[in-house]
């Protein structure tokens, strides 16, 4: 079993509409999770990070923890063509010395 | 106030050479983390170095090494390269262990041939 699972798309949502993003975890004790955003041919930009049960809000992006189910999401609404980009899950253990760990990604693609 | 810069921005070795990738963090950030980032797949862990010292490895050979600066920039060295190294190298810096403010460099494209 793979630490971080993401599906690996493409994911492919009309400009406008919600997407949704998932992420499952291995490490039951992880604590911190992060989701990135990465053009091609470029590297990994922060989007959000969530460390507690419940949404998290930021603009049109929101993200979606449910530790019990070990699961992190992202909600991206009002779809733009710009948001067109692989998006990275990132999950933190719970010690201070805990390596980041990526999940492979998902391919979003925004369809005008 | 500069991002997390890396050098150089391609490098280009044949196999069995060695490969020396640098980075420097942005200032004021003392941890630096190296990923690699192989065509179409995701960012496998390589090293992570804070404070001048190694504070976890991934599941990478021996022969990935690095090390920190006093000025905590960082490098990473690839002895013995193999056809399969060929990635993007990437750098991250954090303002210290726990990664909430984590930012990419441009990364370094090895191409081994």
């Amino acid at each position: 079993q793979k630490e971080v699972e993401q599906n690996s798309g493409p994911l492919s949502v009309p400009e406008g509409a919600i997407a949704s993003l998932n992420c499952t975890y291995s490490d039951r004790g992880s604590q911190s999770f992060f989701w990135y955003r990465q053009y091609s041919g470029k590297s990994p930009e922060l989007i959000m990070s969530i460390y507690s049960n419940g949404d998290k809000e930021d603009g049109r992006f929101t993200a979606q923890l449910n530790k019990a189910s070990q699961y992190v999401s992202l909600l991206i609404r009002d779809s733009q063509p710009s948001d067109s980009a692989t998006y990275l899950c990132a999950v933190k253990g719970y010690s201070s010395a805990s390596k980041i760990i990526f999940g492979s990604g998902t391919r979003l693609s925004i369809r005008p | 106030e500069a991002g997390v810069t890396q050098s150089p921005t391609h490098l280009i070795k044949t196999r069995g050479q060695q490969a020396t990738l640098r980075c420097s963090p942005i200032s004021g950030h003392t941890s630096v983390y190296w990923y690699q980032q192989a065509l179409g797949l995701g960012l496998q862990f390589l090293l992570w170095y804070d404070e001048g010292e190694e504070r976890n490895r991934g599941n990478f050979p021996p022969r990935f090494s690095g090390r920190q600066f006093p000025n905590y920039s960082s490098e990473l060295n690839v002895n013995a390269l193999e056809l399969e190294d060929s990635a993007l190298y990437l750098c991250a810096s954090s303002p210290g262990r726990a990664w909430t403010e984590a930012f990419f460099g441009q990364g370094t494209r090895l191409t081994v041939v």
